[in-house]
């Protein structure tokens, strides 16, 4: 099985601020990454697949890097709608999501 | 326009079989390498997936799990099966059941039901 570490667990940061989670895979997973996002009570949102390619209608301040075993979600400009636990998945072998990163409020 | 629906029991004994339907419209298993998935997450915790059925019957399922699960499909109907067996407390989670693009789109999981919780309890 793949395993991915994502980190931080929790990280506070400012309306404005620079914002980088980074995910971390067991092994190579080549590009087959992808980032989601996921409100309280709700279903996750896809943000980015194939670790850099952005879903239609998510905010161009959300960018995807990195390949293999070590990957990046970065949000440019943290907005207020932005507050809410991300997620990283890899589907080169199955499907595996990390254990999440909640973003809050400083 | 792609949406599913979960259904199924809320609540379910421990040791019983759970049977959960995703019901779905927007897209139909005639198009190659599609496929759903459901994925499940425990109160408070991370996103776990447990099994998925392409478009050609192929069938994947989470090897920590492989043996209690199920997934089938009826077509005629658009919708998907997940039953599990000899449930525990430690299943209590909210199910989801999500569309997972042909992999040549390059995407993953892209459209997700709204859940259903399930527990576990005597």
């Amino acid at each position: 099985d793949i395993q991915m570490t994502q980190s931080p667990s929790t990280l506070s940061a400012s309306v404005g601020d620079r914002v980088t989670i980074t995910c971390r895979a067991s092994q190579s997973v080549f590009t087959w990454l992808a980032w989601y996002q996921q409100k309280p009570g709700k279903a996750p949102k896809l943000l980015i697949y194939k670790t850099s390619s952005l879903e239609s209608g998510v905010p161009s301040r959300f960018s995807g890097s990195g390949s293999g075993t070590e990957f990046t979600l970065t949000i440019s400009s943290l907005q207020p709608d932005d507050f809410a636990t991300y997620y990283c998945q890899q589907y080169s072998s199955y499907w595996t999501f990390g254990q999440g990163t909640k973003v809050e409020i400083k | 326009q792609i949406t599913l629906k979960e259904s199924g029991p809320t609540l379910v004994k421990p040791t019983q079989t759970l049977t959960l339907t995703c019901t779905f419209s927007g897209f139909s298993f005639s198009t190659s390498e599609v496929g759903v998935g459901w994925i499940r997450q425990p109160p408070g915790k991370a996103l776990e997936w447990l099994a998925l059925i392409y478009w050609d019957d192929d069938k994947r399922y989470s090897p920590s799990l492989r043996s209690r699960l199920t997934i089938t499909k009826d077509t005629s109907k658009n919708q998907v099966v997940l039953t599990m067996t000899n449930l525990d407390h430690v299943d209590t989670a909210t199910y989801y059941c999500a569309h997972r693009a042909p992999r040549s789109a390059g995407k993953t999981f892209d459209y997700w039901g709204q859940g259903t919780l399930v527990t576990v309890s005597s």
